[in-house]
């Protein structure tokens, strides 16, 4: 119940396309939902967050989806740029410890030229 | 602003050794955070400091992993001994709030750990 499920493991997108990242959590009691940016070598980089009261945030070309009754959400890159290439994180954490991070597994992305 | 500092950058031991990380968060971040990265994977919270005071260290495993934050800044994470399983990129992360939202995490760049 812990757990954040997160698809694709990898995913191949051309220049300009669109980047697509679903991630899918059980314990209803998540409160704040973040997406991290890691670029080899380096520590994740908070990129955009979401609480469940609202359905989509976007931030420039990153957005995040929310589906509170399917307990789901997903972080849609629009224009996607080859410097996007990195890894991205899901997490989840509770209301009083948003810093206990539960992530993903991960998506690495390939922006092809 | 400068951020999270760790060090070594890497570090190679045999199983059984002892090892030390040094984490020094970013100035006035009062919450600390240790996280466990294996390859493949996302990271695994280990040890949550608020201040000089343990917050949460449900997932440490303390029969070999001790960590402390002495006078509330600088913070160490130590293994002894290590195992195998241990290999791993520990994550040293410094929070401050994000704009209400919840807490905005401030990774360093880790201490890769390989165990032989």
């Amino acid at each position: 119940q812990q757990q954040v499920k997160q698809s694709p493991q990898s995913l191949i997108v051309q220049k300009g396309g669109i980047s697509i990242i679903n991630c899918a959590y059980e314990n209803t009691a998540f409160d704040y939902f973040p997406w991290y940016q890691q670029f080899p070598g380096k520590g994740p980089a908070l990129l955009i967050a979401i609480r469940p009261d609202v359905s989509e945030k976007k931030e420039g070309r990153f957005t995040i989806s929310f589906n509170k009754s399917a307990k789901q959400f997903s972080l849609h890159i629009m224009d996607s740029q080859p410097g996007d290439s990195a890894t991205y994180f899901c997490a989840a954490s509770i209301a009083g410890n948003t810093g206990k991070l539960i992530f993903g597994q991960g998506t690495t992305l390939q922006v092809k030229p | 602003e400068a951020g999270v500092a760790q060090s070594p950058r890497y570090k190679i031991i045999e199983k059984r050794q002892s090892v030390a990380f040094w984490c020094n968060p970013i100035s006035g971040h009062a919450t600390l955070y240790w996280y466990q990265q294996i390859l493949g994977q996302g990271p695994k919270l280990l040890i949550q400091f608020q201040n000089n005071g343990v917050v949460d260290d449900s997932q440490l495993p303390k029969d070999r992993f001790s960590a402390e934050r002495l006078k509330g800044v600088d913070s160490t994470l130590k293994i002894q001994p290590a195992k195998l399983e241990d290999s791993a990129v520990y994550l040293c992360a410094s929070s401050d709030s994000d704009r209400g939202l919840g807490e905005k995490l401030f990774f360093g760049s880790g201490t890769q750990l390989s165990v032989l």
